[in-house]
């Protein structure tokens, strides 16, 4: 189904090494957010882009950069800075502006294990 | 910023039984409430939604709840079935944002 798309659905990397995980949509979604799932942690929130080439931090930023060069794209890289990278990362987009407070809809996550 | 509880973090029932999960915010600018249900190993996604002009929603077997005074909004399962068991998560968005804050989850478990 349309929709968003993650991938890979599993990810292995070595300490030190950067990775980055793929989110498109087709949705014509103006915003997109990337949310980091660990155990009893709930969805906390890395990055958020309401526009091209516009994006800001969220809860948890740091070790973890973005980009957003199409709308359809939001592409979002795990650096060496990130001490504790391994988790289920979950891309979501949203639409804006007069659709303000609808739903979320996720992509099917990727889990990245770092070894 | 916007805080979310969300209680039990674990939940355990017999099919047919009535599960119920509640949560609390403390942004009063909040206006809207949005439930999502994550199975194991799937995306999550949304099951009902609330908006602050209302104090109930219905669908089927689940009911969502919202006390504005209390700050505070339920989850309520009607005749739980075994694939009722996922995680469920509640949200709340601000007046003015577009940006969700989620509770930690509910683990829901349904024995048949």
């Amino acid at each position: 189904d349309g929709g968003i798309t993650q991938s890979p659905k599993y990810l292995f990397r070595k300490e030190g090494q950067n990775v980055t995980l793929s989110c498109e949509q087709n949705l014509n979604h103006d915003a997109m957010y990337w949310y980091r799932q660990d155990p009893g942690q709930g969805l906390r929130l890395i990055y958020y882009s309401q526009i091209v080439n516009d994006f800001q931090k969220g809860d948890i930023a740091e070790g973890y950069s973005v980009s957003r060069e199409k709308k359809e794209s939001f592409p979002l890289t795990v650096t060496s800075a990130q001490k504790n990278p391994t988790a289920f990362y979950l891309c979501a987009s949203s639409p804006v502006g007069e659709r303000i407070n609808s739903p979320l809809h996720f992509g099917n996550g990727t889990r990245l294990t770092v070894t | 910023g916007e805080n979310v509880e969300q209680h039990p973090s674990t939940l355990s029932v017999q099919e047919g039984d009535s599960a119920v999960i509640k949560c609390t915010y403390s942004d009063s600018a909040s206006n809207y409430f949005p439930w999502y249900k994550q199975e194991l190993g799937k995306r999550p996604q949304l099951i009902i939604d609330i908006r602050s002009n209302v104090g109930e929603k219905k669908d089927q077997r689940i009911a969502v709840t919202l006390n504005k005074t209390a700050k505070h909004f339920s989850l309520h399962i009607t005749e739980t079935q075994p694939e009722d068991s996922a995680v469920y998560f509640c949200a709340a968005v601000s007046g003015g944002s577009y940006i969700p804050t989620f509770g930690r989850g509910t683990s829901l478990i349904v024995h048949p």
